[in-house]
């Protein structure tokens, strides 16, 4: 059974540049949830999409958006970057969430913007 | 306002000294509670999933807990590599699908 991969591991971008972070779900699963890691603190959740649609969103800006692929593979774009928004950037993968699923991590994209 | 604190942020053990880890939590409703270990630089590892009050998980040397309004990660006789940062995670009814984290409690062991 393959696990979540996210790719690139690193990403060094400067502000005002567009970035995009991808990810593979683990096998069975058809939902992708986002997370931004700053360094210190517990992950704050971004977004989630199911069946290629946004279904949940966290306090984050519009120039934070996303893909969901028929594969269940997604994508996290984020436009006009800030030095705040360097962070380790973790995708998790689910069964179809009807609550209390557990989310399976990848191991994440380390984005440093100067 | 749905929110998780843990304590304490860090904890130094000495090789075989048992400790317990908290997770407190405030949730309109919970849907479960999570725990997941990171090493640095890693994604976290899936631990336990914890759904009722009074519902007990065991793996190895590590048992999590729960009661209505937290959680316990009681590590017994710990050895230099559990030393990583547990992070308790919850999900609540209100806030969709979304797991709402703690800061994690970064553990050292030492032999």
């Amino acid at each position: 059974e393959t696990g979540v991969t996210q790719s690139p591991t690193h990403l060094i971008k400067t502000r005002g540049q567009q970035v995009t972070l991808r990810c593979s779900s683990q096998s069975g699963h058809n939902t992708v949830s986002w997370y931004q890691q700053a360094l210190g603190q517990g992950p704050q959740f971004i977004f989630q999409y199911y069946r290629e649609e946004e279904n949940g969103r966290g306090n984050f800006p519009p120039r934070f958006s996303g893909l969901q692929f028929p594969n269940y593979s997604s994508e996290l774009n984020v436009n006009a970057l800030e030095l705040d928004d360097s962070a380790l950037y973790l995708c998790a993968s689910s069964p179809q969430d009807r609550g209390g699923e557990t989310q399976y991590f990848g191991p994440g994209t380390r984005l440093l913007v100067l | 306002e749905d929110q998780v604190t843990q304590s304490p942020e860090a904890l130094r053990l000495q090789e075989g000294e048992s400790s317990s880890l908290n997770c407190s939590y405030t949730v309109s409703g919970l849907r479960g509670l999570f725990w997941y270990r990171q090493d640095p630089g890693k994604g976290p590892e899936f631990l336990f999933t914890l759904y009722s009050a009074g519902e007990e998980k065991e793996k190895e040397r590590l048992k999590a807990t729960l009661t209505k309004k937290e959680s316990f990660l009681h590590i017994t006789a710990p050895k230099p590599e559990d030393s990583a940062t547990y992070l308790c995670a919850v999900q609540a009814a209100q806030a969709g699908t979304a797991l709402i984290f703690g800061k994690g409690t970064t553990l050292s062991v030492s032999s």
